[in-house]
């Protein structure tokens, strides 16, 4: 399958701050989507985008279907301690179709120091 | 409540004993898909089903078996499991093969010894 880069690996922040992360690849994207693993449980789906250029906010957080296809980021502002888990990007294949061309980065890990 | 229920949440067994990891949905979701999930590697597909009687081989699919008889149950077999096969498994489905907006169940730890 496709490879994502997702970045960083890992964060240590201090409450309060803000987040950023991204994912890029090597090939075009049709639909990009950022999920979060909390401790102990599956993914959830936090933001899907569509549309090149599209920028959503769900919450406190925020992301981007870079314009290039290529890319995405996700903004979490004002972090809170239940922001603490994994953060997988996954961008998908083709033009609407199938869940089965969508490939996940390797996810970042949010850890917030008290 | 629409939910994706996986079992056993955690088994612990030998090489070579068959096993199977059930996996059931509510939603009445056309697709279904399964992923293990490794330290360092992210998550990766091993087999998914785009309706009843159609499955598809994904990115790892060595070493497992699946089947779609109903359109809710979308069961995970290893048929001689092997301590490779040791991970964190999850089950998850979609409305239909044309989104990627996965609902996840909450997993299942596999432990081969």
């Amino acid at each position: 399958g496709q490879q994502l880069n997702q970045s960083p690996q890992s964060m240590f922040i201090q409450e309060g701050e803000d987040v950023s992360m991204n994912c890029t690849s090597s090939s075009i994207f049709n639909t990009w989507l950022w999920y979060k693993q909390e401790p102990g449980e599956g993914p959830v789906l936090l933001i899907a985008l569509y549309k090149a250029g599209e920028l959503t906010s769900n919450g406190r957080l925020t992301a981007q279907f870079g314009i290039t296809r290529k890319d995405s980021f996700l903004n979490i502002s004002a972090s809170i301690p239940s922001d603490v888990g994994i953060y997988f990007c996954a961008g998908q294949e083709g033009a609407g179709g199938g869940a089965d061309g969508l490939t996940f980065g390797k996810g970042t890990h949010l850890i917030i120091q008290p | 409540e629409a939910q994706v229920t996986q079992n056993p949440r955690y088994l612990i067994t030998v090489t070579g004993k068959k096993l199977t990891v059930t996996c059931s949905q509510n939603m009445n979701h056309e697709y279904m898909s399964w992923y293990r999930q490794d330290p360092g590697l992210g998550l990766r597909q091993i087999y998914y089903s785009m309706n009843v009687e159609v499955t598809d081989k994904g990115d790892v699919p060595e070493g497992y078996k699946v089947s779609r008889k109903e359109k809710r149950n979308f069961p995970l077999i290893l048929e001689s499991p092997s301590p490779n096969q040791t991970s964190l498994y999850f089950c998850a489905s979609s409305a239909g093969h044309s989104t990627g907006e996965l609902f996840f169940g909450e997993g299942s730890r596999l432990t081969v010894l």
